[in-house]
């Protein structure tokens, strides 16, 4: 267990409709990343919060938002959902923001799909 | 920004056989090179990583070799078993920024053949 926890495991919606992913850090690791993955894809980084704030931004599209609340738990908010945003996604955690010493522990992610 | 490939996509090795997966990279100053595993429908999970002062790095049956000059990296698992069938990502990141600007690879499905 990573100790990330991601709500909820599945969700399944339709186009248009709106949903919203959440996680929960490991105790004590102040940043958190969401990433995309699609069938068969890689990793794709969407965005990452630091202690509360947006620390780095990946190619989110403009219908994904995020934040991340004062408890450090994060959500992210999909809207005007497409077929294409059909996927698996993750929540990471890592202690410090720049460096290597602190690798991402990924959270078991929430399949979503979009009907 | 950074530019991370991987290959081969798919790759089949016969149980105690070693097996090789490849990455390069574009941005040259990119120092810190982690490898995920994810097994089937589960999470990423670090699986050992380098960062550009050293040449190699060894775990067990294990191992990742930098060449900086070519901006290439590579993970090596030897005397392969089946439990490490699964799908193997490689990814950079530039200097000071550890997991920030993390750029995954496509990443490589290994099968290991009993």
């Amino acid at each position: 267990d990573s100790g990330v926890t991601q709500t909820p495991k599945h969700l399944i919606t339709a186009t248009g409709q709106r949903v919203t992913l959440r996680c929960s850090p490991r105790s004590g690791d102040l940043s958190v990343y969401w990433y995309q993955q699609s069938l068969d894809q890689g990793l794709q980084f969407l965005i990452q919060y630091y202690n509360g704030e947006e620390r780095a931004k990946g190619n989110i599209l403009e219908r994904f938002s995020a934040q991340q609340f004062p408890d450090l738990h994060s959500e992210l908010n999909l809207s005007s959902l497409e077929l294409g945003d059909s996927a698996l996604y993750f929540c990471a955690s890592s202690a410090r923001v720049r460096t290597s010493e602190s690798p991402l522990h990924f959270g078991n992610g929430t399949r979503l799909t979009v009907t | 920004g950074e530019n991370v490939e991987q290959h081969p996509s798919t790759l089949s090795v016969q149980e105690g056989d070693s097996a090789v997966i490849k990455c390069t990279y574009s941005d040259s100053a990119s120092n810190y090179f982690p490898w995920y595993k994810q097994e089937l429908g589960k999470r990423p999970q670090l699986i050992i990583d380098i960062r550009s002062n050293v040449g190699e790095k060894k775990d067990q049956r294990i191992a990742v070799t930098l060449n900086k000059t070519a901006k290439h990296f590579s993970l090596h698992i030897t005397e392969t078993q089946p439990e490490d069938s699964a799908v193997y990502f490689c990814a950079a990141s530039p200097p000071n920024f550890g997991n920030e600007k993390l750029t995954f690879g496509t990443g490589t499905r290994l099968t290991i053949i009993p």
